[in-house]
């Protein structure tokens, strides 16, 4: 059974750093584009960043929202995505998902998420 | 404010039929892929379509996704119970460089 599970989440003040975990099982999991999305309190779904399997580069790219505060690597090696995030806002307060992605046409499957609180 | 647009709600009742529209424009759902998810809060989002009307394998053939120019839409025949959710449409913004998504449709099945 293909399966992604996220941790790492919690609580965690303004303009301090978090890093999250994707630990994915039952695929070739260098064989995949690796995304993450986040829904805040009575928000939709949205859109946080991907990062390239490395036969394509392994390079990233990410919403405009976190640009620059947030980064995403993967270590092939032990099947996990991560998800840096530095500078955190009380806006950045979500629901992380992590997702399976080829070339960002479709995405799966989900992860059940991790609660991220940025609070003082 | 999202950059896809899809109505806040829709309702009917059960065995019925619903469509859920996706509007864009010709740098996201004019010249890429889109896909429909299903997302009850507190749980994993699911995928229900991709590549504009293909199914994965174990979604029923109930769900249906078509495109057309800058426009997508979701079609959902039989109305369960069990089918009230959010629904959210995707796709790439070619000029943004990033993923984007509908704000999402809740619907009721009365």
């Amino acid at each position: 059974e293909v399966q992604l599970v996220e941790s790492g989440g919690g609580l965690v003040q303004p303009g301090r750093s978090l890093r999250l975990s994707c630990t994915g099982s039952g695929f070739s999991f260098g064989d995949y584009d690796m995304s993450w999305f986040r829904q805040a309190p009575g928000k939709g779904l949205e859109w946080v960043g991907f990062i390239r399997r490395r036969a394509y580069g392994g390079t990233s790219e990410y919403a405009a929202s976190v640009k620059g505060r947030f980064s995403i690597s993967r270590d092939d090696s032990k099947n996990i995505a991560y998800l840096q995030m530095n500078s955190l806002k009380t806006e950045d307060t979500a629901v992380y998902y992590c997702t399976r992605t080829r070339v960002v046409r479709w995405f799966d499957p989900w992860g059940q998420g991790t609660l991220v609180t940025v609070s003082s | 404010q999202s950059v896809l647009t899809q109505p806040p709600s829709v309702s009917a009742a059960p065995g019925q039929k619903v469509t859920i529209s996706c509007s864009g424009s010709s740098s996201n759902i004019g010249k890429n892929y889109v896909s429909w998810y299903q997302h009850l809060p507190g749980t994993a989002p699911k995928l229900l379509i991709y590549e504009n009307n293909k199914r994965p394998s174990g979604i029923p053939d109930r769900f249906s996704g078509s495109k057309s120019a800058t426009s997508a839409t979701l079609g959902i025949t039989g109305l369960q119970t069990g089918d009230e959710a959010d629904f959210y449409c995707g796709t790439w913004d070619s000029s943004l460089s990033a993923v984007v998504f509908g704000g999402g449709t809740k619907l009721t099945v009365l």
